[in-house]
């Protein structure tokens, strides 16, 4: 089945304490991003990659790094994470090409302490 | 960035149709239009996009005004499985990068 895996689903962790949430796609898109989900605000962009060792910052990329290195794998990593960084975090793919549609995952809940 | 603008909210009755506007006046010329909604508890999905003409789907119907500054999506008839929040998206490539930017759409209540 073609999907966007994400894991953790959930997540509590304390203020400082390194993390990864790993998302996966089985589609071999070139295309992936991650968002982050706060009520009121919609999704915002945070890192984006348009393929394997390319990436560049979306809207909101302070506190996050990403990294690309298979084509089928893009982690997001916050080194140290702090309560601002509380919310639903969504990774998406998409063939390469602003026409094709980004098919999403089902979200990682992350509460920072 | 070009940006989109919906209403925070919207009411439809059962089996009606239902139009959902957004506004995008700043788009540019390599701007495709995307529609997504996200149902409670889920990611979001795909509905339908656009360049220049209207679409048509299985799920839903995409009106693009002709200077392209608005666009329309068309639900033909509401069931109470399309309450969700609708995203219009504008998706395009500038230079070397390709953002994407959701606002905080449009939620679509439907009445049976």
């Amino acid at each position: 089945e073609a999907q966007v895996t994400q894991n953790p689903r959930y997540l509590i962790t304390v203020t400082g304490k390194k993390l990864t949430v790993t998302c996966s796609q089985n589609m071999n898109h070139e295309y992936m991003s991650w968002y982050r989900q706060d009520p009121g605000l919609g999704l915002r962009q945070i890192y984006y990659s348009m393929n394997v060792e390319v990436t560049d910052k979306g809207d909101v990329p302070e506190g996050y790094k990403v990294s690309r290195k298979e084509k089928r794998n893009f982690p997001l990593i916050l080194e140290s994470p702090s309560p601002n960084q509380t919310s639903l975090y969504f990774c998406a793919s998409r063939l390469a090409g602003p026409y094709n549609e980004q098919f999403f995952g089902p979200g990682t809940r992350l509460t920072v302490l | 960035d070009a940006k989109t603008t919906q209403p925070n909210s919207m009411e439809s009755n059962e089996e009606e149709p239902v139009h959902l506007p957004c506004n995008h006046s700043t788009i540019s010329g390599t701007d495709y239009i995307h529609w997504y909604r996200q149902l409670p508890s889920q990611g979001p999905e795909y509905v339908i996009h656009g360049l220049t003409s209207n679409v048509n789907n299985r799920m839903a119907s995409l009106a693009i005004a002709e200077d392209r500054k608005s666009s329309t999506l068309i639900l033909h008839r509401a069931t109470l499985r399309d309450a969700a929040v609708y995203y219009c998206i504008l998706s395009g490539v500038k230079t070397s990068y390709d953002k994407v930017i959701f606002g905080p759409g449009t939620s679509l209540s439907v009445i049976p």
